[in-house]
Parts: C-alpha cells; structure tokens; sequence
C-alpha cells in the first residue's frame, strides 16, 4: 500500500533547466528525506526535514534545495541541472524519536538530464 | 558509523531458505541493526531490526551475534517476489541523518 507519493515518475529535461520534484506522505511522520539513487543503484541521503527544519545537508551542490510546505509534502527543486544529475529521486519518511530509521520510500522520480 | 560487508549476490529457488550474512564488525553500542530491500523501480522497503539475539516478524527472520559483529536476515520460503537488492545498515536509533546503503546483496530466485 502506497503512503508516500512522487510526482512525476519520469522526467526529461536538457541541461541548465531547473526541475522540481514533488513528494507527499499520509503517513503522519514528522521527518521527510530525498535519497539520490545513481546509475550504480548507490543510494546516498539528500536532505532530511523535521518540522521544516533542515536537519541534514549531505553538501549537495547548491542548485538542489528542498523545499516544505508542511510536514506531509518535501519538494525538490534543482535549479539549473547538469548531466551528472541523471538519477532516481526517492522520497521516505519517517516518525521522529525512536524509530524514526524505518523510513517509508516513495516510488521515486526518475530523471534523465540530455 | 559502522560500515557493513555483505555478500553481492545469492541465488535460490522458489519454496527454499535464505540466508543473506552482513559483517558489522565496528557496530557501536548505540547501533541497531535494519535491512530494507528494494525490488526495480521501487524504493526500498524496511523488512525487519533488531539489536541482539533474535528478532522475527511477519516477513523475516533476524539473527544477530552474541559480540553483534555479524547478523543474518532469514527468508523462509522464498518466491519469485523475493528477488531483490537486500541492504543491512547499521545506524543510531537516535541519529535523524538518513541512512546510509551500500551495494546491498542482489537475491535471485529461480522458478
């Protein structure tokens, strides 16, 4: 059963485009985080977001930004896209406290920069 | 945090056990012990945790060493919908900066 949704599934843009990826949960969870999954399928964490506060920031580049509008939705904005950014996006999210590591991932969004 | 060592892959029929091993060796004593898997074109799915001893759920089987330097994940009757990328991280219970996966053990199951 689905409780965190992305949107779109699959994105193609060319390099420089800003992109933006949107993620919602039903869960109630009070932390959301955005994982980049390259070509190699190495998953590596993003952002995470506890009651929109950035508690995490991996040093993604800075055209990457999360964005909040309360603790169900984190978006993803990338502001001018470059190739090494063709990836799988995927969303989780997870209670806070103790265990708050059983996150709960999306589909994810897949994005191909040309 | 601990880094974790698994096999890349292992290959079972359909109806058989298996065993997918991780090496912890450098686990914390504020570490716990999560396996998630993945299957394509889906986000990982949490399967089962556990801090020592044994821990059995629904869907899994988790065995963890008396010194926790090494767990085994039990799958019991595999099918074909078992096939997947399984990951054993080992991550503070407290520590909200996401998790970190390595290359996983890749599961196949044969009809």
């Amino acid at each position: 059963e689905t409780a965190v949704f992305q949107t779109p599934n699959y994105h193609v843009t060319q390099v420089g485009n800003e992109v933006s990826f949107n993620c919602k949960q039903t869960l109630g969870h009070d932390t959301m985080y955005w994982y980049k999954q390259d070509s190699k399928k190495l998953l590596k964490i993003m952002f995470s977001y506890n009651n929109k506060q950035l508690i995490v920031n991996e040093t993604v580049p800075r055209r990457f930004s999360p964005q909040s509008s309360d603790k169900a939705h984190l978006n993803l904005r990338i502001k001018s896209v470059e190739p090494e950014d063709s990836a799988v996006y995927l969303c989780a999210s997870s209670p806070w406290g103790f265990n708050q590591d059983t996150q709960y991932f999306g589909p994810g969004t897949r994005l191909l920069v040309l | 945090l601990a880094k974790t060592t698994q096999p890349p892959s292992m290959e079972a029929y359909e109806g058989q056990e298996v065993n997918v091993s991780c090496s912890h060796t450098n686990i914390a004593t504020s570490e716990y012990i999560y396996w998630y898997r993945q299957v394509p074109h889906q986000g990982p799915q949490f399967i089962i945790q556990g801090y020592k001893d044994y821990v059995v759920n629904e869907v899994a089987s988790l065995f963890i060493s008396a010194d926790r330097k090494l767990s085994t994940l039990s799958l019991p009757w595999v099918s074909l919908r078992d096939a997947a990328v399984y990951y054993c991280i080992v991550t503070d219970l407290y520590y909200a900066q996401g998790l970190t996966f390595g290359l996983g053990t890749r599961v196949s199951v044969f009809p």
